[in-house]
């Protein structure tokens, strides 16, 4: 089976803070995705990259950014952490197809204080 | 106009009967199309894909797609009250990196 592995499950920040979110796939997806999600307002693209190095901004991606410099991993970065960005945060992986779907992490619920 | 579109419920079903989950689309380009389960607090697990269209079974789930009027549907056979979740419609326009598009989801109460 696929891996998708987010490495915090909770994370609790102060505002200003710079903010790490790491995410590490084991099947040698192509396909990189950062997704927050809130009540009422579903998933939202933040970032995807569909090669190492490259990325390419997804709906929302102010006050982010991504790094990804190996393929297994992606990592999203919340410059300077603000309280509107308390969110849950879904890494997702999927092959370069368009007949296959994405594999999720388990989340990292995020909160900003 | 939302790409896609699903009624958010809830939509309480009786343990046994059908659920019956609908998604409409507007890209006529959409390529394939993904139904995913959300349990509370969990991440999305993917439980069926279709691409052609008609019908596909796969155990309790059926996934209906009809390209022409752009709606792709979900049906759960014997509604377990383990089927309680929210099921999220999400389609591929097949652009850069075949990123997803998510509808909002249906959240299902399966009552017993």
């Amino acid at each position: 089976d696929v891996k998708v592995t987010q490495s915090s499950r909770y994370l609790v920040k102060r505002t200003g803070e710079k903010v790490f979110l790491e995410c590490v796939q084991d099947m040698d997806h192509e396909n990189m995705f950062w997704y927050r999600q809130d009540p009422g307002l579903g998933l939202r693209l933040i970032y995807f990259s569909y090669d190492v190095k490259m990325k390419e901004k997804g709906d929302i991606p102010e006050g982010y950014s991504v790094s990804r410099e190996k393929k297994e991993r992606f990592s999203l970065i919340l410059e300077s952490a603000s309280t509107n960005q308390t969110s849950m945060y879904l890494c997702a992986s999927r092959v370069d197809s368009v007949n296959y779907g994405y594999t999720f992490g388990s989340g990292t619920r995020l909160t900003v204080v | 106009q939302k790409e896609v579109e699903q009624n958010s419920g809830p939509l309480s079903v009786p343990e046994g009967a059908i659920a019956s989950l609908n998604c409409t689309y507007s890209d006529r380009g959409s390529q394939s199309f993904f139904w995913y389960r959300q349990y509370s607090g969990k991440s999305p697990e993917l439980i069926m894909f279709i691409y052609s269209n008609g019908d596909k079974e796969d155990g309790r789930f059926t996934a209906q797609l009809n390209k022409a009027s752009q709606y792709v549907s979900l049906l759960i056979r014997d509604s377990q009250p383990s089927d309680s979740a929210t099921y999220l419609c999400a389609v591929n326009r097949g652009a850069a990196g075949n990123k997803l598009t998510f509808g909002g989801g249906t959240r299902v109460l399966v009552k017993p």
